[in-house]
């Protein structure tokens, strides 16, 4: 079945430095979506990406997605105390009725 | 924003008990989902209900679960004999449209279950 690695594991910087995850499903995917969870909380949507190629931005939040659409990344710049959290990608398959398999996600803890 | 809601936030039950947990998806909404994230574990899926049936499930969604729609807003997730290891978190899900591009998902904020 299809899988989706995510690296790193754990992240931890020093606020105003950059972090980047990356993302790499073993299928090509109909797109690629980005959630963040808070300690304790629920997955919240932060973007899709349905494109080859494509490159989102949110602020200071910048999301690419491979040609092959089978990879991604999420490159947060100028980290700040309130990006704390795990960041998770999720990859929509072509033949499924919206399951999304998720990757292990990073988990990024900012210093002050 | 209209949301998706899950009752109750905790549950903790006795190992063999019939648990159901519930969820109100957005209401004009037509997909539905349950997943679930064991702690410190990514999220994982475990089925899909779209037309008042299941359209996928997966492997972890044995005879023990079943999921209704039993009056048109509210889903739910029944475990018939828990276990400890169905101790989750539980994520109801839906969106309105087949979710490719521009549909998003929308996560209620979970049902946290406890099997002792």
């Amino acid at each position: 079945g299809q899988q989706v690695m995510q690296i790193p594991q754990y992240q931890h910087v020093q606020e105003g430095e950059d972090f980047t995850t990356y993302c790499n499903s073993s299928t090509t995917l109909s797109n690629i979506q980005w959630y963040k969870q808070r300690p304790g909380g629920h997955p919240v949507f932060l973007i899709q990406l349905v494109k080859s190629g494509e490159v989102k931005k949110q602020k200071r939040l910048t999301f690419q997605f491979g040609e092959a659409k089978k990879n991604s990344s999420l490159h947060i710049t100028a980290t700040q105390t309130t990006d704390v959290g795990t960041y998770f990608c999720a990859g929509l398959g072509g033949t499924s009725y919206g399951k999304l398999t998720f990757g292990q996600g990073t988990i990024l803890t900012v210093h002050p | 924003e209209p949301e998706v809601t899950q009752t109750p936030s905790h549950q903790v039950t006795q190992m063999g008990q019939e648990v159901i947990l519930r969820c109100v998806p957005i209401s004009n909404h037509l997909y539905f989902y349950w997943y679930r994230q064991i702690l410190g574990q990514k999220v994982e899926f475990l089925v899909s209900f779209y037309n008042n049936e299941i359209s996928e499930k997966s492997e972890i969604f044995d005879d023990q679960f079943s999921v209704e729609r039993p009056d048109g807003s509210n889903f739910t997730l029944k475990i018939r004999s828990t276990k400890l290891e169905d101790s989750a978190m539980y994520f109801c899900a839906s969106t309105i449209r087949y979710p490719d591009a521009g549909n998003t998902i929308y996560f209620g904020e979970g049902s946290w279950l406890t099997v002792v």
